[in-house]
């Protein structure tokens, strides 16, 4: 088990472009969280599954954001028309219990 | 809601020495986790030590220690004989009520050889 994967590592992007990223968990891990990290900051959370449940969203996931989870496995994070604003690491981490596992993050540029 | 607070945006230690990162939180929950995350520049956030508000007894890894001051909403790190690979952003986050966590700001932490 490698840990926690995503993909791409880095995105650049036009504003007004869709942009979508992955993460895959560790095997056997259950929960899954995406986090958004702006420079100089701690994370701040987004939202959750539990399997493929999507059990909680933070108000910072605007409508322009949509996530999935659809067998419980990888998930994806869409961002629609994208602004400046949304320039931030997009970092993903799962777990099984309380430990929560971090992945390397995507780098997202918005110009 | 939870809040957490790290005063100290930047430290520095010399090798081999000791170093203390500070963290207040604010929390209504009867029950909750407190964490320590380091983030090496460019790397992975890694968990360095956790500790749950219903232990008395302060946790302890290795050269990492906290100090857990739970009326004072207190939950500082220190780190024993600073090694350069330690140099790194510290987060500390809580988890309470829901799965999320909630993280501060940051510290980074410089060692000096």
């Amino acid at each position: 088990d490698t840990g926690v994967s995503q993909d791409p590592r880095h995105k650049i992007t036009k504003r007004g472009q869709n942009v979508t990223f992955r993460c895959d968990p560790i095997s056997e891990h259950n929960r899954l969280y995406w986090y958004r990290q702006t420079l100089g900051q701690g994370p701040e959370f987004l939202t959750y599954f539990q399997n493929e449940a999507q059990l909680e969203k933070s108000r910072l996931l605007s409508d322009r954001f949509s996530a999935e989870r659809p067998k419980g496995s990888f998930s994806t994070l869409e961002i629609q028309r994208t602004e400046q604003g949304d320039s931030a690491m997009y970092l993903c981490a799962s777990s099984r219990g309380d430990e929560q596992f971090f992945g390397p993050g995507t780098r997202l540029t918005v110009l | 809601a939870q809040t957490v607070t790290q005063s100290q945006p930047e430290m520095s230690v010399q090798e081999a020495e000791t170093v203390t990162l500070s963290c207040t939180y604010d929390t209504s929950e009867s029950d909750y986790y407190l964490f320590w995350y380091k983030q090496p520049p460019s790397r992975q956030m890694i968990l360095v030590i956790r500790q749950e508000a219903y232990k008395q007894q302060n946790a302890t890894e290795n050269r990492f220690s906290v100090n857990f001051q739970k009326a004072a909403k207190s939950f500082s790190l220190k780190i024993s004989d600073s090694q350069l690979g330690d140099a790194a952003m510290y987060f500390c986050a809580s988890q309470g009520g829901s799965e999320k966590l909630v993280f501060g700001k940051g510290t980074k932490l410089t060692v000096n050889p």
